[in-house]
């Protein structure tokens, strides 16, 4: 149980568009989820938490309308990366949990995103 | 940002060897200590979540120790076979979010 789902796992998109990013629980309801931030050799570190129905808490320093997450239902969540960038590239991964707040957290694999 | 470090970064064992590694976080409020297991290209596995001092959990031949008054945990792996090659991430847990270190990453030797 608890399984996280991420897709693309890899994408590579030219300067200027935007990338949207799934991440789906699929065997239990997400009450929040999270979206992290991966650069080489450095610690997964947290852009922001959604829970279902509520606008996402950025994390200071992300940009919400560079980054935007909705969480509209309880076992999906996106993150739309707009006006992608070179520096955008990194590795971006999500978490779900079934409780409000941070108690737990089941991964989804991750996206590798490549701007060129 | 709390800051939560693992020790070593790397290492490399040769299979059947016992191996152990470290997690040191902030002593002060703590709340729990998360384990997981990371192999390439797969979703974060969790491993333990630990809670109070003195805490010791066991999961096969991985098994982990909590000192949060001196903030660190330890992380074994007894007769390290090649299948427990993966990154090992631990995250300093607050309610609100996870603060997670850089990993150790594995690699037993056959």
């Amino acid at each position: 149980g608890a399984v996280v789902s991420q897709h693309p796992s890899r994408v590579i998109c030219k300067s200027g568009t935007s990338v949207k990013i799934e991440c789906r629980s699929l065997d239990f309801q997400a009450t929040t989820m999270f979206w992290y931030r991966q650069f080489p050799k450095q610690s997964l570190m947290l852009m922001a938490t959604s829970n279902e129905g509520s606008k996402a808490t950025y994390e200071q320093g992300v940009e919400k309308d560079k980054f935007l997450i909705n969480h509209a239902s309880l076992t999906l969540s996106t993150l739309t990366v707009t006006s992608a960038h070179p520096e955008d590239s990194s590795f971006y991964i999500c978490s779900a949990s079934r409780l409000a707040g941070a108690y737990e957290q089941y991964f989804g694999p991750g996206t590798r995103l490549t701007v060129t | 940002i709390l800051n939560v470090e693992q020790s070593p970064q790397s290492l490399h064992v040769q299979e059947g060897d016992s191996t152990n590694f470290t997690c040191s976080f902030p002593s002060s409020n703590f709340y729990a200590l998360h384990w997981y297991r990371w192999e390439t290209a797969k979703s974060p596995e969790a491993l333990f979540v630990m809670t109070l001092n003195g805490d010791e959990k066991k999961k096969g031949r991985i098994s982990a120790t909590l000192n949060t008054k001196e903030g660190y945990s330890y992380l074994y792996i007894k007769g390290s076979q090649p299948e427990d090659s993966a990154t090992y991430l631990c995250a300093f847990g607050t309610g609100n979010q996870f603060y997670f270190g850089t990993g150790t990453s594995l690699t037993v030797i056959p």
